[in-house]
């Protein structure tokens, strides 16, 4: 059975740091590229960045760019981003998810608030 | 980056009644290779989003047929033949063909 459970979010306050997690099993971790989609309080959903299986190919949201870092280790069957410089309106619940969108994390939720 | 208008944003519908909502993009969605990435998702109340349809039309595996899509370019419909209470939340239109990957506005659906 596929599952990809995230992790790491809370309470941080503006221009703090928060790093997420996600935790595949399942499946070939290596063989799929992942994304990270977030969605405010409320609101829509955005997607927010992309990583191809070995990590050559990278891409994020014009949003997050230069703040947001996604990273993966394949050994671990894991997913990362890394949030630095983080706003108020970064506050979302942000899913871990499969390359197609097929399969989707739990969501884990960050508020960025002093 | 294209932008995804869903219409309408909420919908009441009576139970056993059909549903359809409409995502319009503001370029075509046909890819290089011909294909159309336009997936359509479901979300209940505080749960993930489910994805319901890929490429426009067809189904993934457990999704019941009543719901089906079509479309072509750039206009699609998800239609729901007979409303379940099941069916209540939110559903999305996402666009995958063309970077950013960019998802619609939303419709709520409720059942009366």
């Amino acid at each position: 059975e596929v599952k990809v459970v995230d992790s790491g979010g809370g309470l941080v306050q503006p221009g703090g740091s928060l790093r997420l997690s996600c935790e595949a099993s399942g499946f070939t971790f290596s063989n799929y590229a992942m994304n990270w989609v977030r969605q405010a309080p409320g609101k829509g959903l955005e997607w927010v960045s992309y990583i191809s299986t070995t990590g050559s190919v990278i891409l994020y949201a014009d949003s997050v760019k230069g703040r947001f870092t996604i990273s993966r280790d394949n050994a671990k069957n894991s997913l990362y981003l890394q949030m630095s410089s983080l706003r108020a309106e970064d506050t979302a619940v942000y899913y871990c998810v499969l390359e197609a969108f097929d399969y989707w994390g739990q969501g884990t939720r960050v508020t960025v608030s002093s | 980056d294209i932008v995804m208008t869903q219409s309408p944003p909420s919908l009441s519908v009576t139970l056993g009644q059909p549903a359809s909502i409409s995502c319009r993009s503001s370029q075509s969605l046909v890819g290089s290779d011909g294909d159309i990435f336009l997936n359509w998702f479901h979300q209940r109340p505080g749960q993930s989003p489910r994805r319901l349809i890929r490429k426009v039309s067809k189904r993934d595996s457990g999704v019941p047929d009543r719901f089906s899509g079509s479309g072509s370019a750039i206009d699609f419909t998800l239609n729901i033949s007979r409303v379940e209470a099941g069916d209540v939340g939110v559903y999305y239109c996402m666009q995958g063909t063309h970077w950013p990957v960019t998802f619609g506005g939303g419709t709520k659906v409720q059942v009366k």
